[in-house]
C-alpha cells in the first residue's frame, strides 16, 4: 500500500515568510508525529497527534510553529515568520496505534531552506 | 528525560562485520528501535528490542541489555549499499510512549 507522503519535498522561503508543510499518513493510522532533523543530527520530536487530537506539542520550538490534523488524517505543519534557524528537514511519521511494538513509518521529508 | 549516545562515524570494509553501539539513560523504558537512513531519504525501520537478548534478521542483528542501558546493531557481510546513518531510538514508558532518537552513526563502507 501507499506509504507516508509529504509535500512539498523542497521549500525555499525568504526570512519572514510563512510556510505550510503537508503530511499524508498511511491510511488508517491513528498516530502521527512531526520531527525536525538538522543536518547530521537525528530527528527531534516536534508534536504528536492521536486522530485529530494534538496530545503533545512540547517539542515545538516557538509559538511560530503550529500543527493541525483536523479530520484525523492529513496534517499540516505551519511555520510563521520563518527564521534562518528553521532551515532543516521536517519529517512526518505515522503508526497504527503509537503504542506497544508499534513502528513509526516515515515520509520522505520536506527540506526547508530559509534565506 | 532521555539521553542517547552513539558514535558519530564509523568506517568498515565491504564483506566485513561492523557493530554500532548505543547507550541510553532514560526515566522510563519500553523498547529500543534501530532505523537506517540513507542520505536525503526517510529513516526506515530495521529492528525493535524490548526484552534482553539478540534479535536476528538476515544480515542484521540487534542486541539489548536493559540493565546496562546498552544496545548494538550488528551488520554482517557488509555491502556498499549499507553506507548510511543508523539511528538508535528509545521508546518511553507510559502515556503514548514517545520515541526519542539519537544523533545517528554515519557508516561508510569501503571496498
Amino acid at each position: 500500500g501507499a506509504g507516508v507522503s509529504q509535500s512539498p519535498r523542497y521549500k525555499v522561503a525568504k526570512r519572514g515568510q510563512d510556510v505550510a508543510l503537508r503530511c499524508d499518513p498511511i491510511s488508517g493510522h491513528v498516530s502521527l508525529f512531526w520531527y525536525q532533523q538538522a543536518l547530521g543530527q537525528g530527528p527531534e520530536f516536534l508534536t504528536y497527534f492521536q486522530n485529530e487530537a494534538q496530545l503533545d506539542k512540547s517539542g515545538l520550538p516557538s509559538d511560530r510553529f503550529f500543527a493541525e490534523r483536523p479530520e484525523g488524517s492529513v496534517s499540516t505543519l505551519k511555520i510563521q515568520r520563518t527564521q534562518q534557524e528553521d532551515s532543516a528537514v521536517y519529517l512526518c511519521a505515522s503508526s497504527e496505534w503509537g503504542q506497544g511494538t508499534d513502528t513509526q513509518y516515515f515520509g520522505p521529508g520536506t527540506r526547508l531552506t530559509v534565506l | 528525560g532521555q539521553n542517547i549516545d552513539q558514535p558519530t562515524e564509523m568506517t568498515a570494509t565491504e564483506g566485513a562485520i561492523v557493530q554500532i553501539n548505543c547507550t541510553y539513560q532514560t526515566s522510563g523504558f519500553n523498547g529500543l528501535f534501530w532505523y537506517q537512513q540513507h542520505a536525503g531519504e526517510a529513516p526506515t525501520f530495521l529492528s525493535y528490542n524490548v526484552l534482553d537478548g539478540l534479535e536476528e534478521k538476515g544480515r542484521f542483528s540487534s542486541f539489548l541489555s536493559r540493565s546496562k542501558g546498552y544496545s548494538y546493531l550488528l551488520l554482517k557481510e557488509l555491502q556498499m549499499k549499507d553506507s548510511a546513518s543508523y539511528l538508535c531510538a528509545v521508546r518511553a514508558s507510559g502515556g503514548y510512549q514517545k520515541v526519542t532518537f539519537g544523533t545517528g552513526t554515519k557508516l561508510q563502507v569501503i571496498p
